[in-house]
């Protein structure tokens, strides 16, 4: 049984700078399972973030970065706003048609 | 413009069935991957099932032998077909694109989904 890891909550100040994480229970989180994020808002869909590590989502600001930081994938924000405020998700792609998520992080900005 | 809208969800009791539907506009159900994502209320999302272009399903643990992915090219149409539901199936079903090709897997076009609520 996969386990994807994230915190679950997080809190920022408003312009300030937050990095969530997304492991694995067992073992390291790498490229080749091309880590994607996603921000939620209640009783909204996702919204896709990064996908396949480190790479943007068309209209995504800069203000994203997705990254592997040690044996984790890492979500960035930088100046932190209110409307960051959100679910934030992670999800491996762990080959043979197995996707896995994270169970998600409440940011909270304050 | 890309859409993806699910329908089917209800209430239903514990042990029996339920067919979901997600119509695609602007994308094909026959050439693209296509999944279903679930959340239970006030939970987390979990991914449940995928059918690839070439009509290979997949599964999670959760939901295998009890769930099938089909999808309806003349409509355009994914469903999901569960069966012997609990009441842990309880959630929102959302239909989702993950894009091999363009996006490496990550899902671009997710539907709002459609509740579905397992109780007697």
């Amino acid at each position: 049984q996969t386990v994807v890891t994230q915190e679950p909550s997080f809190s920022v100040s408003p312009g300030g700078t937050v990095t969530l994480t997304c492991g694995l229970s067992s073992g390291s989180v790498s490229t080749r399972y091309y880590p994607s994020w996603y921000q939620q808002t209640p009783g909204q869909a996702p919204r896709t973030l990064i996908y396949s590590t480190n790479t943007r989502f068309s209209g995504v600001p800069d203000r994203f970065s997705g990254s592997i930081l040690g044996n984790k994938a890492a979500l960035t924000i930088t100046g932190a706003r209110a409307d960051d405020e959100s679910d934030y998700y992670c999800v491996l792609y762990m080959g043979s048609g197995l996707w896995v998520f994270g169970g998600g992080t409440k940011l909270t900005v304050l | 413009e890309v859409q993806l809208v699910e329908s089917g969800g209800g209430l239903v009791q514990p042990g029996g069935s339920l067919r979901l539907s997600c119509a695609a506009s602007g994308i094909s159900v026959s050439t693209n991957y296509m999944s279903w994502v679930r959340q239970a209320p006030g939970k987390g999302l979990e991914w449940v099932s995928v059918i690839y272009d070439d009509g290979t399903a997949y599964y999670a643990d959760s939901v295998k032998g009890r769930f099938t992915i089909s999808r309806d090219t003349s409509k355009n149409t994914l469903h999901l077909q569960m069966s012997s539901l609990r009441a842990d199936d309880t959630a929102v079903y959302s239909c989702a694109r993950p894009h091999s090709a363009a996006y490496h897997y990550a899902f671009d076009i997710w539907g709002q989904g459609t509740m579905v609520t397992v109780s007697s």
